[in-house]
């Protein structure tokens, strides 16, 4: 399997633009989450989906943040109008469930830089 | 109080020497605790999961865990250069096993 594929990698964008991040999770994991990482939060759970139902979307900073997972296989995460304090590198990761909790597997990371 | 504290170091321990980290957690419902290791510029990695009181091995790593006192660590034995990276304690957060809270980590540099 090819991991969690995260796009795009890097992204630069000026303030007020509207990004969207995707993400494929691993094929038969069925539940997937999404986290913002910076150096000053650390890593911060944003949204988790479980068969494709948003499950706890607590952490989600604002209305300015939106996620959706219309299948099994596909997950975006859009920004709408963007800031600079949104730049940090966002982690989509998918979990498979042994021994009774969840183990994660992180994509690469998209790393959003908003001028 | 946040619910997974890590001291963020940087901890330096010389090549050979055991590493220890540590990490405490608010929830006393949380029933599953785990050790990423995330090298700079990379995704974080698991490392090790533990689930009952007391030690697991897994080659040169130990998790402990302390439910009791709500206090889980990490002991890397026979450090290398390699090991250094940031260490996150992850706790399953709320008596849901799916939501996964993460410490700031803990930078380990490990010298020759």
């Amino acid at each position: 399997d090819a991991g969690v594929i995260q796009s795009p990698r890097h992204e630069v964008t000026e303030m007020g633009q509207e990004v969207t991040l995707r993400c494929k999770p691993i094929s038969g994991h069925n539940s997937l989450f999404w986290y913002r990482q910076t150096m000053m939060r650390g890593l911060e759970l944003l949204i988790y989906f479980n068969n494709n139902v948003p499950i706890d979307d607590s952490g989600m900073p604002e209305d300015r943040f939106s996620a959706k997972m219309p299948n099994a296989s596909f997950s975006t995460l859009k920004i709408q109008p963007s800031e600079p304090r949104d730049s940090a590198v966002y982690f989509c990761a998918s979990s498979e469930r042994l021994s009774g909790a969840n183990v994660l597997t992180f994509g690469a990371g998209s790393r959003l830089t908003v001028l | 109080q946040k619910e997974v504290e890590q001291n963020s170091g940087p901890l330096s321990v010389p090549e050979g020497a055991i590493a220890s980290l540590n990490c405490t957690y608010s929830d006393r419902g949380s029933q599953s605790f785990f050790w990423y290791r995330q090298y700079s510029g990379k995704s974080p990695e698991l490392i090790m999961s533990i689930y009952s009181n007391g030690d697991k091995e897994d080659g040169r790593f130990t998790a402990q865990l302390n439910k009791a006192s709500q206090y889980v660590s990490l002991l890397i034995r026979d450090s290398q250069p390699s090991d250094s990276a940031t260490y996150l304690c992850a706790v399953n957060i709320g008596g849901n096993t799916d939501k996964l809270i993460f410490g700031t980590g803990t930078r380990l540099q490990v010298f020759p």
